[in-house]
């Protein structure tokens, strides 16, 4: 079964440094989502790709993240700064149509800012 | 309006008992309400989602139950088992908005 993978799994990080988060989606998918996972809280919606662009991004999306498809294959997430708070488990997810279809999550990475 | 309440926080079941987790709404606009079971260490995996035109969607053992008047929806599951164990999110989305509102997430524990 196809599934969308995640690397790394895990990354430790100094406050101030960047990082970038990098998925393979779906083969066949056309929409990418970052969402957040604070440690023991909710997930929540980061940004949403189509068409190699941004169709949507939440308050927390602020002009130290953005996404970029480099390639046919990869979806990444930058930080170019990491603030303490920044640390959390990060989902990637994709879906062949919009939210109201299915959105396949990958196992996350798990990001730590010290 | 955006959120999506859900509750309990946690929940202890017998194995063979009946697991049920509720979740309300505020925004009508919301037209999709999936429920996605979590294992430690996972990513969300979609278990079953249920449209508002239908009060109610089965799939083996795991029954939604969908109130559109009182924009409440709950996850049943019957005959639970210790390999249910895990956290589990209701969410919502709708058409003019490509993302979903989680909720807070119901951890469930299912003992022998």
């Amino acid at each position: 079964e196809p599934e969308v993978t995640q690397t790394p799994s895990h990354q430790v990080t100094q406050m101030g440094q960047e990082v970038i988060l990098r998925c393979v989606p779906i083969s066949n998918h056309l929409y990418f989502y970052w969402y957040r996972q604070i440690l023991g809280q909710k997930v929540e919606f980061l940004v949403s790709f189509y068409n190699n662009e941004i169709s949507e991004k939440s308050e927390i999306f602020d002009d130290q993240f953005s996404v970029e498809r480099p390639d046919g294959s990869n979806f990444t997430l930058k930080i170019r700064s990491t603030k303490l708070e920044d640390s959390a488990m990060y989902f990637c997810a994709s879906s062949s149509g919009g939210a109201t279809e299915t959105q396949y999550f990958g196992p996350g990475t798990r990001l730590l800012v010290l | 309006q955006q959120q999506v309440k859900q509750s309990p926080q946690s929940l202890i079941v017998q194995k063979g008992g009946i697991s049920i987790i509720n979740c309300a709404y505020e925004n009508t606009a919301f037209d999709y309400f999936p429920w996605y079971q979590q294992f430690p260490g996972k990513g969300p995996a979609l278990l079953i989602a249920i449209r508002p035109d239908v009060s109610e969607k089965k799939e083996g053992r795991f029954t939604i139950s969908f109130n559109k008047s009182a924009k409440q929806f709950s996850l049943h599951i019957m005959d639970s088992q210790p390999g249910d164990s895990a956290t589990y999110f209701c969410a919502a989305g709708g058409l003019n908005t490509d993302k979903l509102i989680f909720g807070t997430g119901t951890r469930l524990q299912v003992f022998p």
